[in-house]
């Protein structure tokens, strides 16, 4: 079964400080892996992802997320945040029948 | 860039009425799926659609719930006995193939349905 555990339910970082939110899956397979960001009241917007191809991933807004096959972990990062990065970011993972299995959402704020 | 739209955009109905979210795909799109996101809770899949007909569901999407595309552009999940745990968002998605690499699977902006 497939399933992704997102480490951090809220993450606070300083405008201009690196991010980093952290995301750990399990899969019987070789797994796709995708980070979406939700901004208030507005839909699932697709930051990336990864599906088999190089382990470094780069998104939008400079996120970019490395795959390690060896940790089991898919963590995205960015290295200078920004106030409109403030938003609920989802881990997810493809499963069986092409179901999205989204992990809980770490909520990151950006302090002036 | 392409979208996937999503009527209303918030919804109030009374407990025990049937409701219909409406959803439009992207046009190419052959894939269609619906997710609901309880407040405060992760994002759970409901269905999946292709080919006029059901193609997976989840054991939430039990005999209240129904989807269908009733023309060439729209999708809908009907609710037909509205509960209260039926409030939440949710959100419709389509892709242009059944899985990855090439995987354009968009979600659309929500339909935040409030049952009182």
């Amino acid at each position: 079964a497939q399933s992704v555990t997102q480490l951090d339910s809220h993450v606070s970082v300083s405008e201009g400080t690196p991010v980093l939110l952290r995301c750990n899956y399990s899969s019987s397979y070789s797994p796709s892996l995708f980070w979406y960001v939700q901004h208030p009241n507005k839909g699932l917007q697709l930051l990336l992802k990864y599906t088999s191809a190089a382990t470094l991933v780069k998104g939008i807004n400079g996120f970019e997320a490395e795959f390690k096959k060896s940790e089991t972990s898919f963590h995205l990062t960015k290295p200078s945040a920004h106030m409109s990065d403030a938003a609920e970011y989802f881990c997810v993972v493809i499963g069986t029948g092409n179901q999205f299995y989204f992990g809980t959402g770490t909520s990151l704020t950006v302090i002036p | 860039e392409p979208e996937v739209t999503q009527t209303p955009s918030h919804q109030v109905t009374q407990m025990g009425q049937e409701v219909i979210l409406r959803c439009v795909p992207i046009s190419n799109h052959l894939y269609f799926y619906w997710y609901r996101q309880i407040l405060g809770q992760k994002v759970e899949f409901l269905v999946s659609f292709y080919n006029n007909e059901i193609s997976e569901k989840s054991e939430i999407f039990d005999d209240q719930f129904s989807v269908e595309r009733p023309d060439g552009s729209n999708f809908t999940l009907k609710i037909r006995s509205t509960k209260l745990e039926d409030s939440a968002m949710y959100f419709c998605a389509s892709s242009d193939t059944p899985g990855p690499p090439n995987y354009g699977y968009t979600f659309g902006s929500g339909t935040r349905l409030t049952v009182v």
